[in-house]
């Protein structure tokens, strides 16, 4: 079985600061793991996804995640958040053959 | 556009009524994927294809619940007897074999009343 945690339904930042975004997870096979983006009204937009190999994978909007098996997280981050970053941000885990599992998503606003 | 598309993108029934959702993958993707996203919530799985045959269903999906995808092109999602509980956004994915990346569709959202 697989799941996902997602530390924080909402983060605020101000514009010009990091964004990090927390995402814990369990499986009992290798994971992949994916950040997805949802604007209102929308459908989802892949971030990034990690796979296998380097553990630090970039994504667009100049996102990027890194896998820590260790400890079972794939937080997200951004150096400096933009206006238009504010959105709704899922973490989601995977197996070789099973579906997408996703959390509960945490909402970033991004303050002037 | 090439991308997922999704009809309606908003619905509202009354609650009793059947409606019916469809979604047209990518057209090279032979994996599709339902999922239904309630307000605060991720998605969650509900069934999968890959070409028309159905190979997977989540509990969730009961029995008031139908999917199919006769062609393996696009796929249509019945909800019979609607319920309030029902009311949701209804995502449509879809992949192509041996990749990892599902694409979304603006999803349909159900209103029951």
């Amino acid at each position: 079985a697989q799941s996902v945690t997602q530390l924080g339904s909402h983060v605020s930042v101000s514009e010009g600061a990091l964004v990090l975004l927390r995402c814990n997870y369990s499986s009992s096979v290798p994971p992949y793991l994916f950040w997805y983006v949802q604007y209102p009204n929308q459908g989802l937009q892949l971030l990034l996804k990690y796979t296998t190999g380097a553990t630090l994978v970039k994504g667009i909007n100049g996102f990027e995640a890194e896998f820590k098996k260790s400890e079972t997280s794939f937080h997200l981050t951004k150096p400096s958040a933009h206006m238009s970053d504010a959105a709704e941000y899922f973490c989601a885990v995977r197996g070789e053959n099973t579906p997408l599992v996703f959390g509960k998503g945490t909402r970033l606003s991004v303050i002037a | 556009d090439t991308g997922v598309s999704q009809n309606p993108r908003h619905k509202i029934t009354k609650r009793g009524q059947n409606v019916t959702f469809r979604c047209d993958p990518i057209s090279e993707h032979n994996r599709l994927y339902w999922y239904r996203q309630t307000l605060g919530q991720g998605p969650e799985f509900l069934t999968y294809f890959q070409n028309e045959a159905q190979l997977e269903k989540s509990r969730l999906l009961s029995d008031r619940f139908s999917a199919e995808r006769p062609k393996g092109s696009f796929s249509t999602l019945e909800i019979q007897r609607t319920e309030q509980g029902d009311s949701a956004m209804y995502l449509c994915a879809s992949r192509q074999g041996g990749t990892l990346e599902q694409y979304f569709g603006p999803g349909t959202r159900l209103t029951v009343t």
